[in-house]
């Protein structure tokens, strides 16, 4: 089984810090994915690599870097956390169907 | 662009079945997913069906297809409480290297 592992289930962070969520995958996928989730509106992309150093802007990616230096290891980086960034955030990794993380709770204040 | 259309919220009898719909855009989907989030936790791929299926079954869970329409269903039969949780229906976008796009979620309650 493709697992998925976020390095933290709950953070909380105060404004102007920045945060780093790593997400790890044992699988040699190439595709790897975030995702924030906020109630009503469901799923929402912000970034995703198909490749070592490589990177794509999903539909929100104001306010989020990423880094794919290792191909098992996908982060994002919060580079001045704002309290409108508290969410649920999802890694998630494969090719026709994914395999998601547990998420990280965060909450900014 | 994509766009992945789900009602809100169903609450249903244990015992009775359970339908969630869906609609999508892209009608180059290759593939149309389902997944389930159980409270607190990420999704878990419950099942797909391949776009030129009608229909898949999968013990409890029944997969519908209509590509004329765009219309995706997910019928859960003999609902249990272990399924409550939120339901989302996802397309495969062809550009972007296997991008998924997902509705808003379904969240589905069983009563006891």
């Amino acid at each position: 089984d493709v697992k998925v592992t976020q390095s933290s289930r709950y953070l909380v962070k105060r404004t102007g810090e920045k945060v780093f969520l790593e997400c790890v995958q044992d699988m040699d996928h190439e595709n790897m994915f975030w995702y924030r989730q906020d109630p009503g509106l469901g799923l929402r992309l912000i970034y995703f690599s198909y490749d070592v150093k490589m990177k794509e802007k999903g539909d929100i990616p104001e306010g989020y870097s990423v880094s794919r230096e290792k191909k098992e290891r996908f982060s994002l980086i919060l580079e001045s956390a704002s309290t409108n960034q508290t969410s649920m955030y999802l890694c998630a990794t494969g090719a026709e169907g994914y395999t998601f993380g547990s998420g990280t709770r965060l909450t900014v204040v | 662009g994509e766009d992945v259309e789900q009602s809100l919220f169903l609450s249903v009898r244990e015992g009775d079945s359970s339908v969630i719909n869906c609609t999508y855009t892209d009608s180059s989907s290759t593939y149309l997913y389902w997944y389930k989030q159980e409270p607190g936790a990420g999704l878990q791929l419950l099942t797909y069906i391949f776009s030129n299926m009608d229909m898949k079954q999968d013990q409890r869970l029944t997969v519908l297809l209509n590509k004329k329409d765009k219309h995706l269903s997910l019928r859960i039969a003999d609902t249990q409480t272990g399924d409550s949780a939120i339901y989302f229906c996802a397309e495969s976008i062809l550009y972007g290297n296997n991008r998924l796009a997902f509705g808003k979620g379904n969240q589905v309650v069983v009563i006891p």
